[in-house]
């Protein structure tokens, strides 16, 4: 069946540090590719998305690479500010499914 | 303003107490599901609904039902909630049923089930 892998946190950074949050899938067939925050107190928002292989998601600085060779779509940032605390999931869909198959989610705080 | 709403935010209830937490969405989506987010695990899929009238187990359907007769709600019940259903709950909908589309996500649900 289909899985994603995350990265393990939490992590901890400093403003203006370089972020990158690791996410391997498992699928069959092309799915797609979201990375979705959350938050404190709120629901999942999609932060990013990669609907094929090479296509680059890209919002509020943030970019991830749809990998087929490598099965991955890591995110990264190039200078995270506090803002940026959130929970982080990668998650997928396969062709023809609505249904998110989720990673476990990676907690990310930015200190000043 | 375009959004998933759900009811109530917070819960706190005994072993066996029925429960209904609802969950309704502005945008006329077609797709509506459920999911539980537990620590260490994400979220897993509960229910989905791709229509009215029309819904379908996913991952983690036992000890929960769902119904959709109208579009714009889609209300998840415990008929008789246990302690392993404490968790923190969302309901989300998307345009249609296609892997490309964005799903939009309410606020969430803490239920603790004593």
């Amino acid at each position: 069946g289909n899985s994603v892998t995350q990265m393990e946190g939490p992590v901890t950074l400093s403003e203006e540090a370089f972020l990158t949050i690791n996410c391997t899938y498992t699928a069959t067939g092309y799915p797609s590719l979201f990375w979705y925050v959350q938050y404190p107190g709120e629901g999942l928002q999609l932060l990013l998305k990669a609907t094929k292989a090479d296509d680059k998601g890209s919002n509020k600085g943030f970019e991830a690479t749809y990998r087929k060779e490598t099965t991955s779509f890591h995110l990264e940032k190039g200078s995270v500010q506090v803002s940026d605390s959130a929970v982080y999931f990668c998650a997928l869909s396969a062709f023809g499914n609505e249904k998110l198959t989720f990673g476990t989610g990676t907690r990310l705080t930015i200190i000043p | 303003e375009a959004q998933v709403t759900q009811n109530p935010r917070y819960l706190i209830t005994v072993t066996g107490k029925k429960l209904t937490v609802t969950c309704s969405q502005n945008m006329n989506h077609e797709y509506m599901s459920w999911y539980r987010q537990d620590p260490g695990l994400g979220l897993r899929q509960i229910y989905y609904s791709m229509n009215v009238e029309v819904t379908d187990k996913g991952d983690v359907p036992e000890g929960y039902k769902v119904s959709r007769k109208e579009k714009r709600n889609f209300p998840l019940i415990l008929e008789s909630p246990s302690p392993n259903q404490t968790s923190l709950y969302f309901c989300a909908s998307s345009f249609s049923r296609s892997s490309y589309n964005e799903q939009f996500f309410g606020p969430g649900t803490r239920l603790t089930v004593l």
